[in-house]
């Protein structure tokens, strides 16, 4: 079992509409949960962050985390032309000690006007 | 403006050659990686380093050789020994720390492809 797992997508959204970017991961120990957006070509941008279970907002971004269920989630609403790119989820995972970031492999999001 | 640079953004290289990418940060961070991205694939670590002089293999070091002289360098270099080296290259910043690595800064990255 991967250790992050996310659906590679393509996942199509009609502009305007809510996205839904859904991330599992196998260790129980995981503390730190990210989403990064990568632009076709480009380099990752951390867009979210988050700790501890419920739901954390920023603008248009909300991060979800069930910490019991293993999993951690992206909405985008209102979703826009331009938020068309990769979504990679990175959760720390403890590996002989240390906490160690590890990347899905990304889902393709394309949102179509 | 603080950030990372990384040079050169696109590279060609003829098996058997060795190469060096660039990675620099004025962000004054202590921990600096790199990652290796191939096409459909998220990123796999390579080397990451928490302070000067320090430094640890990843998931895929085999075929790389870092370096860390400087908080600001964290320079890769491929050698002959990688036998895929066409990728794209991603070097970033940590504020936290490797050990508890938080949220990581990238550079613009470097293409590398093998003739």
């Amino acid at each position: 079992q991967k250790e992050v797992e996310q659906n590679s997508g393509p996942l199509s959204v009609p502009e305007g509409a809510i996205a839904s970017l859904n991330c599992t991961y196998s260790d129980r120990g995981s503390q730190s949960f990210f989403w990064y957006r990568q632009y076709s070509g480009k380099s990752p941008e951390l867009i979210m962050s988050i700790y501890s279970n419920g739901d954390k907002e920023d603008g248009r971004f909300t991060a979800q985390l069930n910490k019991a269920s293993q999993y951690v989630s992206l909405l985008i609403r209102d979703s826009q032309p331009s938020d068309s790119a990769t979504y990679l989820c990175a959760v720390t995972v403890l590996i002989q000690g240390a906490q160690k970031l590890v990347f899905g492999q990304g889902t393709r999001l394309t949102i179509n006007p | 403006d603080g950030g990372i640079t990384q040079s050169p953004k696109y590279l060609f290289r003829k098996e058997g050659q060795n190469v060096t990418l660039s990675c620099e940060q004025n962000l004054n961070h202590d921990a600096m990686y790199w990652y290796r991205q191939d096409p459909g694939q998220g990123l796999r670590l390579i080397y990451y380093s928490q302070i000067v002089n320090d430094f640890q293999k990843g998931d895929i070091a085999e075929g790389y050789s870092v370096s860390r002289e400087k908080k600001e360098s964290f320079p890769l270099t491929v050698t002959s020994a990688q036998k895929n080296p066409t990728a794209f290259y991603l070097c970033a910043s940590s504020k936290r720390g490797a050990v508890n690595p938080g949220e990581l800064f990238f550079g613009e990255g470097s293409r590398l492809t093998v003739l």
